[in-house]
């Protein structure tokens, strides 16, 4: 299983950018690195995924240590709705996707 | 696209009853998943299956089965509920196995008595 650590809680301005810290200590050559976030009560959301190269699609960017052992995921402008539990995890297989305790980021006024 | 949807969105059995969720995806993907997440836990992969006719167990199986008849649906059955099954079931499909996201429905919130 991924081990993987996180902050337990962080807090951001809206409109400001959140960056997210995740230690991958354990990750292996062929895993994929990927950042998903569950808002109260709703079904997990997939953010965004990579490799070795830093990756950005509409929602966010992920920035990926060169040895792999640690990533970041960008918000850029942090609105209220990005309030949520933020989960970065590694695997080689979609099969084997486990969550670890997560972020929870408040995103304030 | 609708993505994944899930019905019921809540179920009361009672012990030693039995239900089937249901899950549908329109996005053409092979791999779909079921996982359960218990209050401030984490998720528990139950079944997965890699394409229509093919299913495997997950972490968490006990008590569960699937089917899988076309790619689009990925039906969980529940039988002879028991409290332990109580929790928040979430139906997931992928277009690959490595290197694409997880797309998840809505969930179905499950309480046994």
């Amino acid at each position: 299983d991924a081990k993987t650590t996180q902050p337990t809680s962080m807090d951001c301005a809206e409109g400001r950018a959140a960056n997210l810290p995740c230690n991958h200590s354990t990750i292996s050559g062929n895993e994929y690195v990927y950042w998903y976030r569950q808002i109260h009560s709703q079904g997990p959301q997939y953010i965004i995924h990579g490799l070795k190269n830093n990756e950005t699609n509409e929602m966010a960017s992920l920035i990926i240590t060169e040895d792999r052992k640690s990533s970041t995921l960008i918000l850029p402008h942090a609105t209220l709705r990005d309030t949520a539990v933020y989960y970065c995890t590694n695997t080689g297989t979609a099969s084997k996707l486990t969550f670890g305790t997560g972020t929870r980021l408040q995103v304030m006024l | 696209n609708a993505g994944v949807t899930q019905t019921p969105k809540f179920r009361i059995l009672k012990i030693g009853q039995s239900m089937t969720l249901q899950c549908t995806q329109d996005m053409n993907h092979n791999y779909m998943y079921w996982y359960r997440q218990d209050p401030g836990m984490g998720l528990k992969l139950i079944y997965y299956s890699v394409g229509a006719g093919i299913t495997d167990k997950g972490e968490v199986p006990n008590g569960y089965n699937v089917s899988r008849s076309t790619t689009e649906d990925f039906p969980l059955r529940l039988e002879l509920a028991a409290p332990s099954q109580t929790s928040v079931y979430f139906c997931a499909s992928s277009a690959l196995d490595r290197g694409s996201g997880q797309y998840f429905g809505p969930g179905t919130r499950l309480t046994v008595t």
